[in-house]
């Protein structure tokens, strides 16, 4: 079985601010990472990916998060954030069976609701 | 290319009625998930097809069910609705085993 918990469920930041969405996870398998984003009245939209390789990834808008093995994290960063960066965050991982396959089911956490202020 | 389309973004039922949500794929995306919001909740896995055989179940009643037709289309059934399915459903589907899930803008259901 599989959790994710995102420690912080709002997260207050100036505009121009950096911050950090944390995110664990519990597997007794190999797992792939994403965080989601999802506006106001839509769905989610895929930010960033982990599936295999360098465990440092980037999304095009600025954020980066760091697969991290030992600790079994997946944080999610943005050096200077904007308004428009104001969402809730999903952290989700899914299976991966001997054969390297992913699966369709994600497991969510709770979502961390980022609020810029100017 | 077209996104996820969910169909209709809106619906207002009553108690005891039964309601069949609409998906369709991203072209070429034979693999849909669905998913259900809730505040209380989250975001919970309800089922997943892939050439029309349902994949992977998630710990939901029987009332809800699923189909996926020959054109990748899929639709999700609630039958015998209760208060506690007033939710955000949300449908995505993925090009391959290793691709990520491309979500649609979901159909929120009101049950009254």
């Amino acid at each position: 079985a599989q959790s994710v918990t995102q420690l912080d469920s709002q997260v207050p930041v100036f505009e121009e601010a950096p911050v950090e969405l944390r995110c664990n996870y519990s597997s007794s398998v190999s797992v792939y990472l994403f965080w989601y984003v999802q506006y106001p009245n839509q769905g989610l939209q895929l930010l960033l990916k982990y599936l295999s390789g360098s465990t440092l990834v980037e999304s095009i808008n600025g954020f980066e998060a760091e697969f991290n093995k030992s600790q079994t994290s997946f944080h999610l960063r943005k050096p200077s954030v904007h308004i428009s960066d104001t969402a809730e965050y999903f952290c989700a991982v899914s299976g991966d069976n001997a054969g390297g396959t992913s699966y369709g089911k994600l497991t969510f956490g709770q979502g961390t609701i980022l609020t810029v202020h100017p | 290319k077209a996104g996820v389309t969910q169909t209709p973004r809106y619906l207002i039922k009553t108690r005891g009625q039964q309601v069949t949500l609409s998906c369709s794929p991203i072209s070429g995306h034979r693999s849909v998930s669905w998913y259900q919001q809730t505040p209380g909740q989250g975001l919970q896995f309800l089922f997943e097809y892939f050439s029309e055989t349902q994949r992977n179940k998630g710990n939901f009643p029987g009332r809800f069910s699923g189909r996926q037709f020959s054109n990748s289309r899929s639709e999700m059934n609630v039958s015998t609705l209760e208060l506690g399915d007033s939710a955000l459903y949300l449908c995505a589907s993925r090009r391959a085993a290793q691709s990520p899930l491309h979500f649609g803008n979901g159909t929120r259901l009101t049950v009254t």
